[in-house]
């Protein structure tokens, strides 16, 4: 969970409601990512932001999912109108340098939509 | 096919058992090879990070990748209740034009280490 917090930690919500995830990377970092990790599918790679712009979002599943980076140290995932299928842990991971691939994780946010 | 595969298990093995664990992939391009360690309710850590064919040695784990066989493992020696977690495999290929590194993660091998 090193350099990134992420709230809230649970959501629980109902379908159709409005939810948005947010990311505080409180390291240097030059990219940051939004992952999905359910036990079906695993960890799946939604977006990432280099320097704050987003460079690939074709893990985003459907125009409901929205996310948005606007400054370095914050960045919001939302869901509009959520659905059962949404419930999933979702991290957000940054990566501190160009010349690396590490990436470090938050501590993730569990959502459940009824 | 998928990119990266790995056994989800779950493995189980008393305490002081050495542990294998294992991916396999498809795509040639991928160059960089990580383990990620997740404990319960917890965010993936970095435990291994692998460049070139071989192993890579750091106290009781061992990375080992064959790049002519698509293989990679991680291999952890005298195991402790402590390990128990779900083990990730990633990797990464630089993208064209760029130095921009997605990651494609396993589905993770679920490990209990008994007392």
């Amino acid at each position: 969970d090193a350099g990134v917090i992420q709230s809230p930690r649970h959501e629980v919500t109902e379908m159709g409601q409005e939810v948005t995830l947010r990311c505080k990377p409180i390291s240097g970092h030059n990219s940051l990512f939004w992952y999905r990790q359910t036990m079906m599918r695993g960890l799946e790679l939604l977006i990432y932001f280099n320097n704050n712009v987003p460079i690939d979002d074709s893990g985003m599943p459907e125009d409901r999912f929205s996310a948005k980076m606007p400054n370095a140290s914050f960045s919001t995932l939302k869901i509009q109108p959520s659905e059962p299928r949404d419930s999933a842990v979702y991290f957000c991971a940054i990566r501190r340098g160009p010349s690396t691939d590490t990436q470090y994780f938050g501590p993730g946010t569990r959502l459940t939509v009824l | 096919q998928k990119e990266v595969e790995q056994d989800p298990g779950p493995l189980s093995v008393p305490e002081g058992a050495i542990v294998s664990l294992n991916c396999t992939y498809s795509n040639s391009a991928f160059q960089y090879f990580m383990w990620y360690r997740q404990y319960s309710r917890k965010g993936p850590e970095l435990l291994m990070y692998t460049y070139s064919s071989g192993n890579k040695e750091d106290g009781r784990f061992t990375a080992q990748v064959d790049k002519s066989s698509k293989y990679i493992s991680l291999f952890i020696r005298d195991s402790q209740p402590s390990d128990s977690a779900t083990y990730l495999c990633a990797m990464s290929a630089k993208e064209s034009g760029g130095s921009n590194y997605k990651l494609t993660f396993g589905k993770g091998t679920l490990l209990t280490v008994n007392p």
